[in-house]
């Protein structure tokens, strides 16, 4: 089955630690995307990758970092530097021009 | 900049009904436009994609429309059932990576 996952579905942090949500995706694709839904607003892009070890901020990079070191893996780890992580986590990629979105990760850091 | 937006917000239709969801654009400059269908707490599930040379797509009960000039696209659903209930959102592709995403349509089809 070709698509793209996220683990875990549910995450719990306490403020002032890091933690790293994964995206892998089996669809041979060469970009890849993290973006951020929070309630009543719509998608904002945090970080992408055009390229396996090459990878761009987007609008809302502060406080995030990505990695981009296997065409199929682009991890996202949000530092204690961002200020409100609490949030829903949307990986994606896309081939021809199309996105494709993982289920999510939705992170609640208290 | 790039601005998208879909209105209504939020759409309540009993069932059987055919439905019109509208998402435009700021800058007509757009590689293609997807639309999407998102359950709560879910991921996107692409719907259509219209490439930017193109009028229209159909799949199934759905049929998206884009007309540039105007900056408009349209997602209409024909014979509106309750599974249809979802958010569906539109996004155009500028340049070769940049998607820019409406804020979405909440749909409640009441049975």
């Amino acid at each position: 089955d070709g698509g793209i996952t996220q683990s875990p579905k549910y995450l719990f942090r306490k403020e002032g630690q890091n933690v790293t949500l994964s995206c892998e995706q089996n669809l041979n694709h060469d970009a890849m995307y993290w973006y951020r839904q929070d309630p009543g607003q719509g998608l904002r892009l945090i970080y992408y990758s055009q390229i396996v070890n090459d990878f761009q901020k987007g609008d809302i990079a502060e406080g995030y970092s990505v990695s981009r070191e296997k065409k199929e893996s682009f991890p996202l780890t949000v530092t204690s530097a961002q200020k409100n992580p609490t949030a829903f986590y949307l990986c994606a990629s896309s081939g021809s021009r199309e996105q494709y979105f993982g289920p999510g990760t939705r992170l609640t850091v208290t | 900049k790039q601005e998208v937006t879909q209105i209504p917000a939020a759409l309540s239709v009993p069932e059987g009904e055919n439905l019109v969801l509208n998402c435009s654009f700021t800058d007509s400059a757009i590689y293609n436009l997807q639309w999407f269908r998102q359950d709560p707490g879910k991921g996107l599930t692409s719907l259509l994609l219209i490439q930017s040379s193109q009028r229209e797509q159909t799949s199934g009960r759905l049929n998206a429309s884009l007309d540039k000039s105007s900056g408009r696209s349209t997602l209409y659903i024909a014979a509106s059932q309750p599974g249809d209930s979802a958010t569906y959102l539109c996004a155009v592709l500028e340049g070769t990576y940049k998607y820019i995403f409406g804020t979405g349509t909440r749909l409640k089809v009441l049975a």
